[in-house]
């Protein structure tokens, strides 16, 4: 199967522990999403990266998270000195452009469950 | 900014019925793209159906059509001849770019249960 792959798929960590989630989007993909999704709620866009470049942060990623894509492959997202609030799942998607005025749907991962104690 | 509003928190339809899901959308940008996605009980988001905001025909991929109605920022998802396997949490979403290719922004969700 070639479609979005994240490690790992469950976290569970203590307060103040630092956590790292990778993603491996399709192998073509140029743009990858990083979302989190609380419970009951739809995803909320973090950053994403089109190859290597961060194009854009959410004002949602404090400075405790960061996140990398170093050679425009996968990427990973890092969040340091965790809190219950963290305690999420945490999406990663990726998509390319497409010429001829095609559109682009974003292919999601199944996502990385983190809960902090 | 970008906002979708989906009203309907949850809904039950019986089995080979028809279902509508709600959505509302706003923004100021005057291009734009409409994504359906349905998350299973599993958790990953499955691409359903798409609208640019541009296009003159309303969507459809085979059981699954939307219903634009661009004058009242509406993008409704209809699912025709509902399977049991149609249960699950449908998301409206919205990207700034025509073509999808930037961040989407998400609705709350509606959770379809298909009733035999």
């Amino acid at each position: 199967d070639t479609g979005v792959s994240q490690n790992p798929r469950h976290k569970i960590t203590k307060r103040g522990q630092n956590v790292t989630f990778r993603c491996d989007p399709i192998s073509e993909h140029n743009r990858l999403y990083w979302y989190r999704q609380t419970l009951g709620q739809g995803p909320e866009f973090l950053t994403y990266f089109q190859n290597e470049a961060q194009l854009e942060k959410s004002r949602l990623l404090s400075d405790r998270f960061s996140a990398e894509r170093p050679k425009g492959s996968f990427s990973t997202l890092e969040i340091q000195r965790t809190e219950q609030g963290d305690s999420a799942m945490y999406l990663c998607a990726s998509s390319s452009r497409l010429s001829g005025g095609s559109y682009n749907e974003q292919f999601f991962g199944p996502g990385t469950r983190l809960t902090v104690l | 900014a970008q906002k979708i509003t989906q009203t309907q928190p949850g809904m039950f339809v019986q089995e080979k019925e028809a279902v509508t899901l709600d959505c509302t959308y706003d923004t100021s940008d005057p291009s734009y793209g409409l994504f359906w996605y349905k998350q299973p009980s599993s958790g990953e988001m499955i691409f359903l159906i798409y609208q640019g905001s541009y296009d003159q025909q309303n969507a459809t991929e085979g059981r699954y059509s939307l219903n634009f109605q661009k004058a009242r920022k509406s993008a409704n998802l209809v699912i025709s001849a509902s399977q049991l396997g149609d249960s699950a949490m449908y998301f409206c979403a919205m990207s700034r770019a025509f073509f999808g290719n930037e961040k989407l922004t998400f609705g709350t969700g509606t959770r379809l249960t298909i009733i035999p």
